[in-house]
This record gives structure tokens, C-alpha cells and sequence, in this order.
């Protein structure tokens, strides 16, 4: 199994749509999650950071369960800008030490 | 501006030979990280290092080197031992826990072997 997995994708949904995105992770001591965006052929950018008290940012909400390990980032009234490729991160250690990356989910919204 | 800094962004390496990727960050972060991205993939781990003059295998680390002598430098060799390294490859640093613990990139170096 591996240690960061993502929804399969590739998601494609209209302009407008709401859409949601799950991540797992194995490691239970896993201390810090973010969500990224990659465009083709770019590197990943932060899209936010994951807080357990869940967290919003305009049309983009995530949230993080531990009891059940997993992330979710929920992306509201889509544009066609949003598609992209979103990666989760999971890091072990607080300071430093190994982040771990999901393979990632496409994203394309159509007119 | 603090970032990170790769090049070269583009290289050729013929069948055999041993090529080195430079990777150099001013936004003094302990933390260095290379990883590879083939076409539709999710990134995999080479190596990582979380101090000065210690590196970590990573989960992809066979065919490839790197040393930390410096902070701010972080360079990876990828060796005639690995034999399929037509990638896409990015170096990252890490912010500490008191700013975020937020991994950022650079624009990453797209290797091809001919």
C-alpha cells in the first residue's frame, strides 16, 4: 500500500460545477499536510495548507480527519482556470525529515 | 527575490555518461529535497537532506548521487547506472515548523537521454 494515495481521477466536470478531492495517508504520526497545484509540464505550487480545524481560502476549502487519515480539498463554483493536476503532501516530521507526495488527481473543467 | 534555483533547465546526456543537476536556494531552509516526475506520474523521492553534510535515500535513490556542502546547495549526479533517466526532475527545500513547514520548488530540469 502506499503511503499517500489519492483519487484515481481524471475528473472532468462544466464551469461551475463543485468538485471534491480525497487524499489517505498510512502513517498515523504524519504531522503536517498541504494541498498543491500542478500545471502540465511546471512544478507544484502550494495551494494551502491542511489545519485540523479545516480551512478555507475563497472558493477552495480542505480539511484533514486523523481518526480516518485522510484530506479532502473541495474546490467550489469551478473555472476553467482550475484545471490543473492537485497533489496532497504529507509530511512526517514537524521540521524536516521525509514529505511524501500522492500521485495526484487532474482536474479539467469545460465551458 | 528568495528562491530556489535549478539549471540547467534543458540537457541531453548521451547513453553512458554522468550528469550533474544544480540546485541552489537563498530562502536559508534546512531542508533540501530531489525528486523525479515521468510524463502522467506522481513525483517519487531520490534523496533528501535535513542538514549540512547529511542526505537520506529517498525511495528511487539507486543511479543518482548527491553531496550537501553547502546550505544553500544541493547538487544531484545522475549516474550511468540508472538506466532509464529521460525525467523531469525537481528540487525542493522546506520551510521549518515556525513558517509553515511549506515545501517550495524550483522550475525544475527536464533531462533526456539520446
Amino acid at each position: 500500500r502506499k503511503e499517500v494515495e489519492q483519487d484515481p481521477g481524471p475528473f472532468n466536470v462544466p464551469e461551475g460545477a463543485t468538485v471534491a478531492f480525497n487524499c489517505t495517508y498510512s502513517n498515523s504520526a504524519s504531522q503536517s499536510f498541504f494541498w498543491y497545484r500542478q500545471d502540465c509540464r511546471k512544478e507544484p505550487k502550494l495551494l494551502m495548507s491542511v489545519y485540523s480545524s479545516g480551512n478555507e481560502d475563497g472558493r477552495f476549502t480542505a480539511q484533514l480527519n486523523r481518526a480516518s487519515q485522510y484530506i479532502s480539498l473541495l474546490i467550489r463554483d469551478s473555472k476553467l482556470s482550475d484545471s490543473a493536476t492537485y497533489l496532497c503532501v504529507v509530511n512526517r516530521n514537524t521540521n524536516a525529515g521525509k514529505s511524501t507526495f500522492g500521485d495526484g488527481t487532474t482536474l479539467t473543467v469545460k465551458p | 527575490d528568495g528562491g530556489i534555483t535549478q539549471s540547467p533547465k534543458y540537457l541531453f546526456r548521451k547513453e553512458g555518461q554522468n550528469v550533474t543537476l544544480s540546485c541552489e536556494q537563498n530562502l536559508n531552509h534546512d531542508a533540501m529535497y530531489w525528486y523525479r516526475q515521468d510524463p502522467g506520474q506522481g513525483l517519487r523521492l531520490i534523496y533528501y537532506s535535513q542538514i549540512v553534510n547529511d542526505f537520506q535515500k529517498g525511495d528511487i535513490a539507486e543511479g543518482y548521487s548527491v553531496s550537501r556542502e553547502k546550505k544553500e546547495s544541493f547538487p544531484l549526479t545522475v549516474t550511468s547506472a540508472q538506466k532509464n533517466p529521460t525525467a523531469f526532475y525537481l528540487c525542493a527545500s522546506r520551510s521549518g515548523a515556525n513558517r509553515g513547514n511549506t515545501i517550495y520548488f524550483g522550475e525544475g530540469s527536464w533531462l533526456t537521454v539520446v
